[in-house]
């Protein structure tokens, strides 16, 4: 079975620092471009980041660009989100999503994790 | 950035009736080199992660009932469920993969009434 499943998470002050982990299985996590996709408590959604296939690109959205830094283990099959310097603004539920497996970021999201709660709060 | 609009916000249908929820973006996501429109289609129930439904606007995934449809081009798209089952209560949400930053709309919650 085709599956994303996450880990991580959970609650931390302001400032602080967490990794989430998105390992996949039934496929091959090194032939697609991958992302990270939030939404805050009660919200829609919010694209965070793209990593390429081999993770020699990296895009992020510019309101986490310098705080967040998404990486890729492809012999475990497992893509990463660090996110450091945390703000109350990031409180949310953080999603892994597989992005087509053409070589292209452009594309919709076929695969989706669980979902992970990362709360920041004092 | 490409803006997603969604309407309605919510919308109740009786059960076996049509629901039709609307998406506009701020510029065309139509791509001219392959006639693609690069947007999709996604279902969230509550607790659950966004499940894609439709992919280039009009192609239903793998599995997907066929009384959910995609259509449109260009800035204005519409997602149809043609005979609206219990189970489709959920928020709806459009996205627009053109161009980064990738961007949802704002859903929409479709209810039974």
């Amino acid at each position: 079975e085709v599956q994303l499943v996450q880990s991580g998470g959970g609650l931390v002050q302001p400032g602080d620092s967490l990794r989430l982990s998105c390992v996949a299985s039934g496929f091959s996590l090194s032939n697609y471009w991958m992302s990270w996709v939030r939404q805050a408590p009660g919200k829609g959604l919010e694209w965070v980041a793209n990593i390429k296939e081999d993770g020699s690109e990296k895009k992020y959205l510019e309101s986490v660009k310098g705080r967040f830094t998404i990486s890729r283990d492809n012999a475990k099959n497992s893509i990463f989100l660090h996110l450091d310097s945390l703000r109350a603004d990031d409180t949310g539920v953080y999603y892994c999503a597989r992005l087509g497996g053409d070589g292209s970021q452009y594309r919709s999201s076929d695969v989706w994790g669980q979902g992970t709660l990362v709360t920041v709060s004092s | 950035d490409i803006v997603m609009t969604q309407s309605p916000d919510s919308l109740a249908v009786s059960l076996g009736e049509r629901a039709t929820i609307n998406c506009k973006s701020s510029q065309s996501v139509l791509y001219n080199s392959n006639k693609k429109n690069y947007l999709g289609w996604y279902q969230q129930k509550p607790g659950q992660p966004p499940k894609l439904l439709i992919y280039w606007a009009s192609t239903r995934e793998f599995g997907v009932p066929e009384r959910f449809s995609g259509s449109g081009s260009g800035t204005d798209f519409t997602l149809t469920i043609s005979g609206l089952q219990a189970e489709d209560v959920a928020v709806y949400y459009c996205q627009q993969y053109y161009n980064l930053p990738l961007s949802f709309g704002g859903g929409t919650k479709v209810e039974i009434k």
